[in-house]
């Protein structure tokens, strides 16, 4: 069964203050592993999309990495509109036409003027 | 604006009631998805809809009955919910590609924030 576990809980961050999500997954064959970003009371909007070890995806000031075990995202100096909870989700490799998504519970993000 | 919308965005109900979650995809996708949210809790998935085919029920009670009439709507009916079925509703649609190594990405509504009394 797939697994994904996102850490910390919660992050509160200064504003300018960098820092760093991890996602750490197990999964028997990763097709590829998405990053959403989730604002109180909406829906998840997608952000990034990592298929292989080594890749890295940026927008604004998110950056997205990939390793065999994890991925991180790196928020370089965050500002207060970057508060949100931010989704790890898995989509495992299959033999059938299985695209189903295996979220993580979120890591909540604050960031202080 | 994701392209995919949910209606009402806010629904209380008694436990005896029946209503229904509406959803549409404005993406011209294939598959559409059912999940559940709950406070700190992953989000779970609880039906998905490939080419108006039910092709997951993720062992959901039957008090939750998905509808799928073609492939941009998607329904949600409710009936004698519980009040642990109080939760954030979400829609999301995918190309629905067919098969191999590529990738699906889902695209969320907004989500329907349901209260069950």
């Amino acid at each position: 069964e797939d697994q994904v576990t996102q850490s910390p809980e919660a992050l509160r961050l200064q504003e300018g203050e960098s820092s760093s999500l991890n996602c750490s997954y197990t999964v028997s064959g990763l097709r590829g592993l998405f990053w959403y970003r989730q604002d109180p009371g909406k829906g998840p909007e997608f952000l990034f999309t990592l298929y292989s070890a080594g890749e890295e995806k940026e927008k604004e000031r998110l950056k997205a990495t990939l390793t065999k075990k994890e991925s991180f995202l790196h928020i370089t100096a965050p500002k207060p509109e970057d508060s949100a909870t931010y989704l790890c989700a898995v989509q495992a490799r299959g033999l059938s036409n299985d695209y189903k998504l295996s979220f993580g519970a979120g890591t909540t993000v604050t960031v202080r003027a | 604006e994701t392209g995919v919308t949910q209606t009402p965005r806010h629904l209380v109900m008694g436990m005896t009631n029946k209503k229904s979650l509406k959803c549409e995809q404005h993406l011209g996708h294939n598959a559409m998805y059912w999940y559940k949210q709950s406070a700190k809790k992953p989000l779970e998935l609880m039906f998905v809809y490939n080419f108006k085919e039910q092709t997951e029920n993720n062992s959901v009670p039957s008090r939750f009955s998905p509808e799928c009439p073609n492939s941009s709507h998607l329904f949600l009916h409710l009936h004698t919910l519980q009040p642990e079925d109080s939760a954030l509703y979400l829609c999301a649609s995918s190309a629905g590609l067919a098969g191999g190594d590529r990738t699906d990405t889902q695209y969320f509504g907004p989500g329907t924030r349901l209260t069950v009394l």
